[in-house]
């Protein structure tokens, strides 16, 4: 067990939908990543908040956007669904920066009809 | 910016056998270095890492890795592998100081009785 919580751990939504993926860090650890995982792309950076504040983007689109709040749980709101975005999210905390581990949750499986 | 490439998409090997998952990276300096392992509906886990110091480094399950500067390799290694060891391994790569770890395609190891 990471520490690190993510819910719903399934979700199935329609086109044009607007989803909310949840995480709690693992105790202690001020950093919190999201990744996105697909067949085709592999495992995506999307975004990384530290204590609060974004830190670092990746391949994060525009309909997507997160935060991290004052418990440092973080939130991806992920708007106007398309169908390749149907993917498996992954949250990963750490202590600090790049220069800790990450620890993984068990992600969300999002489906897209 | 950094990457990373995992030059194998699959690998089948015998239990039994040795095994040997390779990672090339990409970046002006010495990165920090990482192995993490996906086991199917699971996250990711920490292997094992490497920051600096000894270039032989050793993780969990009986995995060690090696860092070779000159060839800008880090690849992973285990003397038997198990069944249980079948699973997807992720090669990834942390800029010291950045704020975000990069990873490997991934490469799929199959194990066979």
């Amino acid at each position: 067990d990471s520490g690190v919580t993510q819910t719903p751990k399934h979700l199935i939504t329609a086109t044009g939908q607007r989803v909310t993926l949840r995480c709690s860090p693992r105790s202690g650890d001020l950093s919190v990543y999201w990744y996105q995982q697909s067949l085709d792309q592999g495992l995506q950076f999307l975004i990384q908040y530290y204590n609060g504040e974004e830190r670092a983007k990746g391949n994060i689109l525009e309909r997507f956007s997160a935060q991290q709040f004052p418990d440092l749980h973080s939130e991806l709101n992920l708007s106007s669904l398309e169908l390749g975005d149907s993917a498996l999210y992954f949250c990963a905390s750490s202590e600090m920066d790049s220069n800790s581990p990450l620890h993984f949750g068990n992600g969300t499986r999002l489906t897209v009809t | 910016a950094q990457s990373v490439t995992q030059p194998d998409i699959h690998i089948t090997v015998s239990e039994g056998a040795s095994l040997e998952l390779r990672c090339n990276y990409s970046y002006g300096a010495t990165p920090y270095l990482f192995w993490y392992v996906q086991s199917p509906g699971q996250g990711l886990q920490l292997l094992l890492k490497y920051f600096s110091g000894d270039t032989l480094v050793q993780g969990i399950k009986g995995f060690e890795a090696e860092f070779k500067r000159s060839q800008s390799s880090f690849n992973l290694r285990k003397p038997s592998v198990h069944w249980s060891d079948a699973a997807e391994y992720f090669c990834a790569v942390g800029v010291p100081g950045g704020f975000k770890t990069i990873f490997g395609a991934g490469t799929r190891l199959f194990v066979k009785a």
